[in-house]
């Protein structure tokens, strides 16, 4: 089944620990994004990715890493979390950024920071 | 930045009224794309817009693309249920694709 694989889907954890959160894609997806989705505010793009070794900052970098080593995996780093990080986040893909190419999401991670 | 406006934040009908969400940006947009979020779920694909002026229909659904490229909307004839959620448009420029805040729909029945 394609799909959009996040891990964890919930993490409660407190201010400076270093976290990981995980993206796995299985549709041999070029273009691969981070969201972070806030009450009011949408959809915000963090960092994408047009293809391997290649990631660009989105609207709101500031505070994430991420890194794009094999196709298939993009994971959102966060360093040193603060509370203001507490949000829930998406990673999408989609085939390429030419026209008529759909993100596909997935199921979201909750993150909570203390 | 970049910014797509989208109103209203909440729409709240009953089960049968129309329902229409509106999406405008200040500069010219490659495309824009529509998804829709149920609660507790994931953003979906929907429809992508392309041309100027276009005008495409997923059953009780028509959506629109402004002539300058600039806004677009989203119409949902006679409400469901099954159509609440909220509904985001997503506007490309360039490698980048930014999303409205969307618009919670509600539908009372």
């Amino acid at each position: 089944e394609a799909q959009v694989t996040q891990n964890p889907r919930y993490l409660i954890t407190v201010t400076g620990k270093k976290l990981t959160v995980t993206c796995s894609q299985n549709m041999n997806h070029e273009y691969m994004s981070w969201y972070r989705q806030d009450p009011g505010l949408g959809l915000r793009q963090i960092y994408y990715s047009m293809n391997v070794e290649v990631t660009d900052k989105g609207d709101v970098p500031e505070g994430y890493k991420v890194s794009r080593k094999e196709k298939r995996n993009f994971p959102l780093i966060l360093e040193s979390p603060s509370p203001n990080q507490t949000s829930l986040y998406f990673c999408a893909s989609s085939l390429s950024t030419g026209v008529g190419q759909p993100q596909h999401f997935g199921d979201g991670t909750r993150l909570s920071i203390l | 930045g970049q910014q797509v406006m989208q109103i209203p934040q909440y729409q709240h009908v009953q089960e049968g009224e129309d329902f229409t969400t509106y999406c405008n940006s200040s500069t010219t947009l490659s495309n824009i794309q529509w998804y829709k979020q149920r609660p507790g779920g994931h953003p979906v694909f929907l429809i992508q817009l392309v041309k100027s002026g276009e005008v495409k229909k997923q059953k009780r659904l028509t959506f629109q693309f402004g002539e300058a490229k600039k806004n677009s909307s989203l119409h949902i004839t006679a409400t469901q249920t099954t159509d609440v959620g909220t509904y985001f448009c997503a506007g490309r420029y360039g490698n980048k694709l930014v999303f409205g805040a969307g618009t919670i729909l509600r539908v009372k029945s």
